[in-house]
């Protein structure tokens, strides 16, 4: 079984300019999650999908970050402007929805480097 | 509020010795329980996971990890460390009833030295 994809792997940038990040979750998963890891840190969720539709975005500093799953598989992360501090790694997880399935599968991450 | 915590930001142990990190939480509804290992440049690897039943669990790696409800805690062990074992270990609660939300403590460094 293919795990999560995610492209690309690392990704440098000036602030103010734009970034798009790519993810592929593990077939058959309804639920799809973003989390941003600050170098040191645990794992914050910036987006909980359950198919296309939002379930859980209260962390999306949505005034500069957004998030789509149109077809209810793939996702892209768009953040614009950057700003320094959203120098990161970005984690991108999988899983079902169902009683017993509750496990999250990461991708291996794209690491950002805003200067 | 809803928290993870992880009480030791870096823990040593010799090689071949037993190795514990530790984890509590505040999570209501009786939540499911999670151990995760990041090795650098990784993404996070899962290790195990209790979701009821024993209080016991035993997954990847020869680690296990002991579930406390009276203290809220999943610590994580193993009875025999490896240079191996050297990584990030995060726990993770996931809430059965808020729309399955995942809450991560801010992690443990294990150095297993030889």
């Amino acid at each position: 079984e293919a795990g999560v994809a995610q492209s690309p792997r690392y990704k440098i940038i000036e602030k103010r300019q734009s970034v798009a990040f790519w993810c592929n979750p593990i077939s058959g998963h309804a639920t799809l999650y973003w989390y941003q890891q600050i170098l040191g840190q645990g794992p914050k969720l910036l987006i909980q999908f359950q198919n296309n539709g939002v379930v859980d975005d209260s962390q999306l500093p949505k005034d500069r970050f957004s998030a789509e799953r149109l077809k209810g598989v793939d996702s892209t992360l768009k953040i614009q402007p950057a700003k320094l501090e959203d120098s990161a790694v970005y984690l991108c997880a999988s899983s079902k929805p169902t009683p017993g399935e509750e496990t999250q599968y990461f991708g291996p991450g794209t690491r950002l480097l805003v200067l | 509020a809803q928290s993870v915590a992880q009480p030791e930001d870096q823990v040593n142990v010799a090689e071949g010795n037993p190795l514990t990190v530790k984890c509590t939480y505040s999570v209501s509804g009786n939540p499911y329980l999670f151990w995760y290992v990041q090795y650098p440049n990784r993404g996070l690897q899962f290790l195990l996971k209790y979701i009821t039943g024993d209080n016991l669990v035993k997954g990847s790696y020869g680690f296990e990890a002991e579930f406390n409800k009276s203290q809220t805690s999943f610590h994580l062990k193993k009875p025999s460390a490896l240079v191996s074992d050297s990584a990030l270990y995060f726990c993770a609660v996931r809430a059965r009833y808020n729309f399955n939300k995942f809450y991560f403590g801010s992690g443990t460094k294990l150095n297993v030295k030889p």
